[in-house]
């Protein structure tokens, strides 16, 4: 079975300040996507990772794919408060024909001016 | 097109009582999916239409759940006599093609009293 294992869960902090959120999963796969959620809102896409050491980045996020480990990282840098969330990574088993992702629990990053 | 859209956005339903939401996915898309999110978790896939067939559905998705994509446009997803525990948020996604970026609507969420 498929497990996806995020952490930290709650991450509570400074703005100005770098941090790291994990994804690890269990099995291979062949594409890994992060998301964003604002509390009573929709799943916003972040990045998508399709092979091993692919790295992407989007103003103060960075997102990195070890296949190898079966980790990928969401890196922070100079957090502001707009980037207060939930992040979700979500994984897609290799050999999966109807595209099913599985999901992380969440990371609720609260940023504090 | 302005994006995936989801009816209604909040149902409160008496346990027994029978329930139906609507997805309308990006007109273009073909693929669309269904997905269950409680409070403090990820999303768990629920089922997955290509066009109008229903290609794979979860363990989740027990005989009191249906859903529907008829002429591969809009999609409903009924629960048959609601328990408690069917209480969450619903939401629907759709995707076209090499599937590198999901499309999630706002959700249904459901209130089982």
């Amino acid at each position: 079975e498929l497990k996806v294992e995020q952490n930290p869960l709650f991450l509570s902090m400074q703005e100005g300040k770098n941090y790291t959120i994990y994804c690890n999963y269990s099995t291979t796969s062949d594409r890994l996507y992060w998301y964003r959620q604002d509390p009573g809102k929709s799943l916003e896409s972040l990045f998508v990772l399709l092979s091993n050491g692919a790295v992407k980045q989007e103003g103060r996020l960075m997102a990195s794919l070890d296949t190898k480990a079966r980790l990928s990282t969401l890196h922070i840098t100079a957090a502001v408060h707009d980037l207060s969330a939930t992040y979700f990574c979500a994984v897609a088993p290799r050999m999966d024909s109807n595209y099913q992702l599985i999901w992380g629990a969440g990371t609720k990053l609260i940023i504090k001016p | 097109d302005t994006g995936v859209s989801q009816n209604p956005r909040h149902k409160i339903t008496k346990r027994g009582q029978n329930v139906t939401f609507r997805c309308d996915p990006i007109s273009e898309h073909n693929r669309l999916y269904w997905y269950r999110q409680t409070l403090g978790q990820g999303p768990e896939f629920l089922t997955y239409f290509q066009n109008e067939a229903q290609l794979e559905k979860s363990r989740l998705l027990s005989d009191r759940f249906s859903a529907e994509r008829p002429k591969g446009s809009f999609s409903t997803l009924e629960i048959q006599r609601t328990e408690q525990g069917d209480s969450a948020m619903y939401l629907c996604a759709s995707s076209l093609g090499q599937v590198l970026s999901y499309t999630f609507g706002s959700g249904t969420r459901l209130t089982v009293v």
